[in-house]
């Protein structure tokens, strides 16, 4: 079925550990986001992408990696976790560009980092 | 920080009632965007509003949007229980790429 899709659904991880987050999108969106989302902070942005091979940070990068090899795919890597990316996070597409900016979002993944 | 802030943070009304939801922001914008979050899922989009335009419509919603107060209000009429959700406005910035900045939300409760 066409829609973005994220994986895991829900992650339980011990600090310093390696954690990769899926998306993938089948609209062929130029744009692709990855958010998260906290109490009290609402959802800030962690890194978009305005295409394949460009990336960019948003308001929260510290300690996530990023990469787009393909259009469809943009994994979040947190490279040693900690328990303040305790979070549920969400992955975003949208056609971007100056027009017409609406973004479609995935179901989130919860991450629990202990 | 924030680009959205929403006012109030939490409503409650009846089915039947109507809720309305207030967004301010603080620098300019392109179009203002509000989505709609269920408990435990992803956003979906609702409505934008380009900058140039005052008022929109669509179904049982109504948007505002002043500009020289840098606000916008999100109108739903003769809710429903399956209104029940929260509701954040985000601001587009062209200058900015693609991105959108989120407030954070209006909880909406709407008791049968």
């Amino acid at each position: 079925d066409a829609g973005i899709t994220q994986s895991p659904r829900y992650k339980i991880t011990e600090t310093g550990r390696q954690v990769t987050l899926m998306c993938h999108q089948t609209w062929s969106h130029s744009y692709m986001f990855w958010y998260r989302q906290d109490l009290g902070h609402g959802l800030r942005l962690i890194y978009y992408s305005a295409a394949a091979d460009i990336t960019d940070k948003g308001e929260v990068p510290d300690g996530y990696v990023v990469s787009r090899s393909k259009t469809e795919n943009f994994p979040l890597t947190l490279e040693s976790a900690t328990r303040s990316q305790t979070s549920v996070y969400f992955c975003a597409s949208g056609v971007g560009g100056s027009s017409y900016n609406e973004q479609f979002f995935g179901p989130g993944t919860r991450l629990t980092v202990l | 920080s924030q680009q959205g802030e929403e006012d109030p943070q939490a409503l409650s009304i009846q089915e039947g009632e109507n809720a309305t939801m207030n967004c301010s922001y603080k620098t300019s914008i392109n179009n203002l965007q509000w989505y709609r979050q269920n408990s435990g899922r992803g956003l979906v989009h609702l409505i934008l509003i380009r900058s140039n335009e005052r008022e929109k419509h669509s179904g049982r919603l109504r948007v505002t949007l002043d500009t020289s107060k840098k606000s916008s209000s999100l109108l739903i009429t003769a809710s429903r229980a399956a209104d029940t959700a929260s509701y954040f406005c985000a601001t587009a910035n062209y200058n900015q790429g693609g991105k959108l900045i989120f407030g954070q939300g209006t909880e909406l409760s709407v008791k049968p």
